[in-house]
Protein backbone atom coordinates (compact mmCIF):
# COMPACT_ATOMS: atom_id res chain seq x y z
CA UNK A 1 0.00 0.00 0.00
CA UNK A 2 1.05 3.51 -0.21
CA UNK A 3 3.69 5.34 2.63
CA UNK A 4 3.20 8.00 4.33
CA UNK A 5 3.20 11.03 1.38
CA UNK A 6 3.73 15.08 2.12
CA UNK A 7 2.94 17.68 -0.81
CA UNK A 8 4.84 20.04 -1.72
CA UNK A 9 8.27 18.73 -1.88
CA UNK A 10 10.39 21.86 -1.92
CA UNK A 11 8.37 25.30 -0.91
CA UNK A 12 10.99 28.54 -1.80
CA UNK A 13 8.35 31.64 0.22
CA UNK A 14 9.81 35.20 1.02
CA UNK A 15 9.74 36.17 4.66
CA UNK A 16 6.95 37.01 6.52
CA UNK A 17 4.27 34.97 4.11
CA UNK A 18 1.97 32.27 5.29
CA UNK A 19 2.90 28.57 4.36
CA UNK A 20 0.72 25.45 4.40
CA UNK A 21 2.41 21.77 4.27
CA UNK A 22 0.34 18.86 3.81
CA UNK A 23 0.83 15.04 5.15
CA UNK A 24 -0.98 12.39 3.93
CA UNK A 25 -0.23 9.41 6.25
CA UNK A 26 -1.09 5.53 6.29
CA UNK A 27 -4.21 4.49 5.48
CA UNK A 28 -5.98 3.55 8.99
CA UNK A 29 -2.87 4.68 11.07
CA UNK A 30 -4.87 6.57 14.55
CA UNK A 31 -1.48 8.47 15.26
CA UNK A 32 0.36 11.47 13.41
CA UNK A 33 3.46 13.44 14.34
CA UNK A 34 5.50 16.01 12.73
CA UNK A 35 8.51 16.33 13.28
CA UNK A 36 11.51 19.64 11.76
CA UNK A 37 15.11 18.44 10.86
CA UNK A 38 17.10 21.58 10.60
CA UNK A 39 20.99 21.79 10.57
CA UNK A 40 21.29 23.77 13.81
CA UNK A 41 18.49 22.09 15.68
CA UNK A 42 18.40 18.43 14.36
CA UNK A 43 15.46 16.30 14.43
CA UNK A 44 12.67 17.73 16.79
CA UNK A 45 8.93 17.20 17.72
CA UNK A 46 6.67 19.62 17.00
CA UNK A 47 3.06 18.00 18.07
CA UNK A 48 0.95 14.54 17.93
CA UNK A 49 -2.29 14.21 16.47
CA UNK A 50 -4.43 11.03 18.20
CA UNK A 51 -7.67 10.77 15.31
CA UNK A 52 -8.27 14.33 15.05
CA UNK A 53 -7.14 16.15 18.76
CA UNK A 54 -3.83 16.79 19.89
CA UNK A 55 -3.06 15.69 23.15
CA UNK A 56 0.49 17.13 22.44
CA UNK A 57 1.41 20.40 21.33
CA UNK A 58 4.69 20.67 23.02
CA UNK A 59 7.20 21.23 20.27
CA UNK A 60 5.36 23.64 18.36
CA UNK A 61 8.23 26.35 18.51
CA UNK A 62 5.73 29.64 18.91
CA UNK A 63 2.00 30.93 18.57
CA UNK A 64 2.97 31.34 14.36
CA UNK A 65 2.59 27.38 14.37
CA UNK A 66 -0.77 25.64 14.18
CA UNK A 67 -1.97 22.35 12.63
CA UNK A 68 -5.18 20.32 12.18
CA UNK A 69 -6.16 17.14 11.25
CA UNK A 70 -9.54 16.40 9.54
CA UNK A 71 -11.17 12.66 9.32
CA UNK A 72 -8.56 11.09 11.13
CA UNK A 73 -6.81 11.53 8.65
CA UNK A 74 -4.82 14.40 6.11
CA UNK A 75 -3.25 16.95 8.19
CA UNK A 76 -2.11 20.42 7.46
CA UNK A 77 1.20 21.95 9.22
CA UNK A 78 0.06 26.15 9.08
CA UNK A 79 3.53 28.69 9.67
CA UNK A 80 2.02 31.77 9.81
CA UNK A 81 5.06 35.31 8.60
CA UNK A 82 7.50 32.60 7.97
CA UNK A 83 10.74 33.83 9.16
CA UNK A 84 14.48 32.60 8.24
CA UNK A 85 14.83 30.20 11.01
CA UNK A 86 11.66 27.96 9.99
CA UNK A 87 13.59 26.89 6.98
CA UNK A 88 13.97 23.39 7.39
CA UNK A 89 12.59 19.65 6.52
CA UNK A 90 9.05 19.21 7.72
CA UNK A 91 8.44 15.54 8.60
CA UNK A 92 5.52 13.81 9.08
CA UNK A 93 4.95 10.59 10.71
CA UNK A 94 2.47 7.85 10.87
CA UNK A 95 1.57 5.09 13.04
CA UNK A 96 -0.83 2.29 14.01
CA UNK A 97 -1.21 3.73 17.37
CA UNK A 98 0.29 5.61 19.75
CA UNK A 99 1.58 2.33 21.41
CA UNK A 100 2.73 0.82 18.62
CA UNK A 101 6.46 2.49 18.20
CA UNK A 102 6.61 1.97 14.73
CA UNK A 103 6.42 5.26 12.84
CA UNK A 104 6.68 5.38 9.29
CA UNK A 105 8.14 8.80 7.67
CA UNK A 106 7.09 10.35 4.80
CA UNK A 107 9.78 12.14 2.35
CA UNK A 108 9.57 15.67 4.12
CA UNK A 109 8.73 19.06 2.73
CA UNK A 110 11.54 21.37 2.47
CA UNK A 111 10.65 24.66 3.26
CA UNK A 112 13.24 27.53 2.46
CA UNK A 113 12.39 31.27 3.58
CA UNK A 114 14.27 33.80 1.81
CA UNK B 1 13.56 15.47 29.99
CA UNK B 2 14.49 12.62 27.45
CA UNK B 3 17.79 12.91 25.75
CA UNK B 4 19.55 11.43 23.61
CA UNK B 5 23.41 11.92 22.56
CA UNK B 6 24.82 10.09 20.12
CA UNK B 7 29.12 10.10 18.81
CA UNK B 8 29.45 12.33 16.17
CA UNK B 9 30.60 12.23 12.93
CA UNK B 10 31.39 11.78 9.98
CA UNK B 11 32.53 8.15 10.15
CA UNK B 12 34.35 7.23 7.35
CA UNK B 13 34.92 2.92 6.79
CA UNK B 14 36.51 0.88 4.33
CA UNK B 15 34.18 -2.18 3.14
CA UNK B 16 34.05 -4.82 4.80
CA UNK B 17 35.03 -2.89 8.26
CA UNK B 18 33.42 -3.19 11.86
CA UNK B 19 30.77 -0.35 12.47
CA UNK B 20 30.41 0.67 16.07
CA UNK B 21 28.30 3.68 16.26
CA UNK B 22 28.12 5.20 19.96
CA UNK B 23 24.05 5.72 21.73
CA UNK B 24 23.72 6.85 25.23
CA UNK B 25 20.23 8.24 26.82
CA UNK B 26 18.97 9.94 29.29
CA UNK B 27 15.48 9.26 30.56
CA UNK B 28 13.17 8.29 33.47
CA UNK B 29 11.78 4.66 34.03
CA UNK B 30 12.48 1.78 30.95
CA UNK B 31 12.01 3.84 27.49
CA UNK B 32 11.65 1.94 24.45
CA UNK B 33 15.18 2.41 22.14
CA UNK B 34 15.00 3.00 18.26
CA UNK B 35 18.28 3.05 15.54
CA UNK B 36 16.49 5.12 12.53
CA UNK B 37 18.62 5.46 8.92
CA UNK B 38 18.48 7.89 6.22
CA UNK B 39 19.94 6.81 3.23
CA UNK B 40 20.65 9.92 0.29
CA UNK B 41 17.52 10.76 -1.12
CA UNK B 42 15.40 8.93 1.16
CA UNK B 43 13.07 9.58 3.74
CA UNK B 44 13.66 8.09 7.60
CA UNK B 45 13.27 4.06 8.26
CA UNK B 46 13.58 2.54 11.49
CA UNK B 47 16.23 0.23 11.09
CA UNK B 48 15.66 -1.65 14.52
CA UNK B 49 14.45 -1.45 18.22
CA UNK B 50 14.29 -2.46 21.30
CA UNK B 51 11.52 -1.92 24.08
CA UNK B 52 13.12 -3.33 26.90
CA UNK B 53 16.18 -3.82 29.22
CA UNK B 54 18.88 -6.56 27.33
CA UNK B 55 16.77 -6.60 24.30
CA UNK B 56 19.00 -7.21 21.33
CA UNK B 57 17.42 -5.45 17.87
CA UNK B 58 18.76 -6.65 14.79
CA UNK B 59 18.01 -5.78 11.10
CA UNK B 60 20.08 -6.28 7.96
CA UNK B 61 23.10 -7.55 10.04
CA UNK B 62 22.87 -4.22 12.06
CA UNK B 63 22.62 -5.03 15.83
CA UNK B 64 22.06 -2.63 19.20
CA UNK B 65 21.46 -4.11 22.57
CA UNK B 66 19.39 -2.03 25.15
CA UNK B 67 21.74 -2.04 27.94
CA UNK B 68 20.01 -0.36 31.76
CA UNK B 69 23.19 0.34 33.27
CA UNK B 70 25.33 1.89 30.87
CA UNK B 71 22.12 3.77 29.36
CA UNK B 72 23.21 2.82 26.46
CA UNK B 73 22.07 1.59 22.76
CA UNK B 74 25.54 1.13 20.83
CA UNK B 75 24.89 0.41 16.93
CA UNK B 76 26.72 -2.02 15.38
CA UNK B 77 27.56 -4.49 12.06
CA UNK B 78 30.64 -6.34 11.64
CA UNK B 79 31.38 -6.23 7.84
CA UNK B 80 29.44 -2.41 6.22
CA UNK B 81 29.13 -2.29 2.71
CA UNK B 82 29.36 0.53 0.45
CA UNK B 83 25.06 0.50 0.44
CA UNK B 84 25.37 1.12 4.50
CA UNK B 85 26.52 4.73 3.65
CA UNK B 86 23.83 7.24 5.24
CA UNK B 87 22.28 9.00 8.40
CA UNK B 88 22.36 7.22 11.66
CA UNK B 89 19.97 8.34 13.93
CA UNK B 90 19.39 6.71 17.65
CA UNK B 91 16.14 7.65 19.13
CA UNK B 92 13.94 6.59 22.37
CA UNK B 93 10.38 6.99 23.51
CA UNK B 94 9.37 7.92 27.10
CA UNK B 95 8.15 5.21 29.27
CA UNK B 96 4.51 6.57 30.24
CA UNK B 97 1.31 7.07 28.60
CA UNK B 98 1.72 11.13 28.64
CA UNK B 99 4.50 10.15 26.36
CA UNK B 100 2.47 9.46 23.31
CA UNK B 101 4.75 7.69 21.37
CA UNK B 102 6.90 10.88 20.15
CA UNK B 103 10.41 10.74 19.07
CA UNK B 104 13.35 11.83 20.87
CA UNK B 105 16.34 11.80 18.45
CA UNK B 106 20.25 12.51 18.30
CA UNK B 107 21.62 14.58 16.68
CA UNK B 108 23.19 11.67 13.73
CA UNK B 109 26.05 10.30 12.22
CA UNK B 110 26.97 10.40 8.98
CA UNK B 111 28.57 7.28 7.78
CA UNK B 112 30.26 7.04 4.44
CA UNK B 113 31.71 3.86 3.55
CA UNK B 114 34.60 3.26 0.84
CA UNK B 115 34.98 0.20 -1.49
Amino acid sequence: GAGVSQSPSNKVTEKGKDVELRCDPISGHTALYWYRQSLGQGLEFLIYFQGNSAPDKSGLPSDRFSAERTGGSVSTLTIQRTQQEDSAVYLCASSLTQASYEQYFGPGTRLTVT
Amino acid sequence: GNSVTQMEGPVTLSEEAFLTINCTYTATGYPSLFWYVQYPGEGLQLLLKATKADDKGSNKGFEATYRKETTSFHLEKGSVQVSDSAVYFCALVGAGGTSYGKLTFGQGTILTVHP
